[in-house]
C-alpha cells in the first residue's frame, strides 16, 4: 500500500531552537517529493525535490531527499515563533499522497 | 494575476441535499485536484483530473463526483450529501506532475 509517513506529529521548541522534520515514504514510480508550510489557510509550496542528495535551501529552511532509504527531512536553524505551522509533506507518483504533518509550536 | 478561487467559502447544508463546490484557476494548468482535510487525517485526496474530460478517483472517491469540461474549472459535487462530509475542501492545481501544486483558500462544508 502506498503510504506518507511523517513525524513527529508534533513538536513544541523555543525560539532559537533547530528542528528537523521526517517524511518517509513507500510508493511505485515515484517522481517527487514536496513540503508545503500550512498555517490559518491554505498550504503554501516550500520546497519540491526530485533527486536524491541535492540539498534545497531557502533562508533558514533547507531540505533533503534519501531515495535510497526513501526519506526526507525539513531542517528550521534558528526558529522564530512564525515558523509556528504544520508541515505537510506529500509524494507524487501516479497520484499524490500526503502525510498527515507536523504541527510546530515556537514558544517565544 | 493568475490565481485559484474557491466557493462558497462557507457552506452549511442539510443530509440528503446535493452540493457543488467551485474551483476555477487561471493559471492554465492541466491538472487540478480536489482534497478534504480532517483533524488526525491530514488532507486525502479525492478526486484528480491531467486535462479537459479526464477525470480520476483519489482514495476517498465515494460520494463525490467531479468533471472537466474546460481547462479553468474543475467542480465537486457531492451528490446526497452526509454528516461523514463535513470537512474543509481544498482544491489544487499545477502546470504538470513536475511542478507544485497551488492550493485554493479552502471551503468549509457542515452538514447537519
Amino acid at each position: 500500500e502506498d503510504k506518507v509517513v511523517q513525524s513527529p506529529l508534533s513538536l513544541v521548541v523555543h525560539e532559537g531552537d533547530t528542528v528537523t522534520l521526517n517524511c518517509s515514504y513507500e510508493v511505485t514510480n515515484f517522481r517527487s517529493l514536496l513540503w508545503y508550510k500550512q498555517e490559518k489557510k491554505a498550504p503554501t509550496f516550500l520546497f519540491m525535490l526530485t533527486s536524491s542528495g541535492i540539498e534545497k535551501k531557502s533562508g533558514r529552511l533547507s531540505s533533503i531527499l534519501d531515495k535510497k532509504e526513501l526519506f526526507s527531512i525539513l531542517n528550521i536553524t534558528a526558529t522564530q515563533t512564525g515558523d509556528s505551522a504544520v508541515y505537510l509533506c506529500a509524494v507524487y507518483f501516479d497520484k499524490i499522497i500526503f502525510g498527515k504533518g507536523t504541527r510546530l509550536h515556537i514558544l517565544p | 494575476d493568475a490565481e485559484i478561487t474557491q466557493s462558497p467559502r462557507h457552506k452549511i447544508t442539510e443530509t440528503g441535499r446535493q452540493v457543488t463546490l467551485a474551483c476555477h484557476q487561471t493559471w492554465n494548468h492541466n491538472n487540478m485536484f480536489w482534497y478534504r482535510q480532517d483533524l488526525g487525517h491530514g488532507l486525502r485526496l479525492i478526486h484528480y483530473s491531467y486535462g479537459v474530460h479526464d477525470t480520476n478517483k483519489g482514495e476517498v472517491s465515494d460520494g463525490y463526483s467531479v468533471s472537466r469540461s474546460n481547462t479553468e474549472d474543475l467542480p465537486l459535487t457531492l451528490e446526497s450529501a452526509a454528516s461523514s462530509q463535513t470537512s474543509v475542501y481544498f482544491c489544487a492545481s499545477s502546470r504538470d506532475s513536475n511542478q507544485p501544486q497551488h492550493f485554493g483558500d479552502g471551503t468549509r462544508l457542515s452538514i447537519l
